[in-house]
């Protein structure tokens, strides 16, 4: 079956744009996760939904980070007045579960580049 | 806050070695670890995942070891190949859904 997929794959923004990355989770996986992974580093939790809900979004940098999942499937983070610090690949990874912890299934990130 | 090191951060091995990644972690009380793989500009593969009542996982070359109460992993890999070179993540669930990750280790395999 398929996999998590994200679109697009890259996108490069002039600092001050608004962008908006979208996630298409496993087909049934009622868990979704964003993470943010900077040069180097390792990846860092942004927020999770279940289903429909925002469940924890205490790992947005700041107000210009907003993410949604309107109808429990389709995830979509935008950034409003993208900044050069946002460069970073954003991950999108989705869940069976909602007890106990099972495996999370990553996309292939979206490499964003604020110029 | 959970904070996960990783040692070494980079690997060079020729072909055929066994090899042992490094992972540690500061909050013991975990749901589980996970170990993954990252090629370049790609997203994380998940090798192994080792729940917090078990010890170990096994899959075909790979196994990885938890020790909760000294807050360490390891990822062993016998008989490495070219086609292992990637980055390993080491990432721990604290809270049942957030996974705090390690820096990764980059390796490189030889012909």
């Amino acid at each position: 079956g398929a996999g998590v997929s994200q679109s697009p794959r890259y996108k490069v923004a002039k600092r001050g744009q608004d962008v908006a990355l979208r996630c298409d989770p496993i087909s049934g996986h009622v868990s979704l996760f964003w993470y943010q992974q900077a040069l180097g580093q390792g990846p860092e939790f942004l927020t999770y939904f279940q289903n429909e809900a925002q469940l924890d979004k205490s790992g947005l940098p700041s107000d210009r980070f907003f993410a949604e999942r309107p109808e429990g499937s389709v995830s979509t983070l935008k950034i409003q007045r993208t900044q050069q610090e946002d460069s970073a690949v954003y991950l999108c990874a989705s869940s069976p579960r909602t007890g106990n912890s099972y495996e999370q299934y990553f996309g292939p990130g979206t490499r964003l580049t604020v110029t | 806050k959970q904070e996960v090191t990783q040692i070494p951060a980079a690997l060079s091995v020729p072909e055929g070695e066994n090899l042992v990644l490094n992972c540690s972690f500061t909050d013991s009380a975990i749901y589980n670890l996970q170990w993954f793989r990252q090629d370049p500009g790609k997203g994380l593969t998940s090798l192994l995942l080792i729940q917090s009542s078990q010890r170990e996982q096994t899959s075909g070359r790979l196994n990885a070891s938890l020790d909760k109460s000294s807050g360490r992993s390891t990822l062993y890999i016998a008989a490495s190949q070219p086609g292992d070179s990637a980055t390993y993540l080491c990432a721990v669930e604290n809270s049942g859904y957030a996974l705090n990750f390690g820096k990764g280790t980059s390796l490189l395999v030889t012909p």
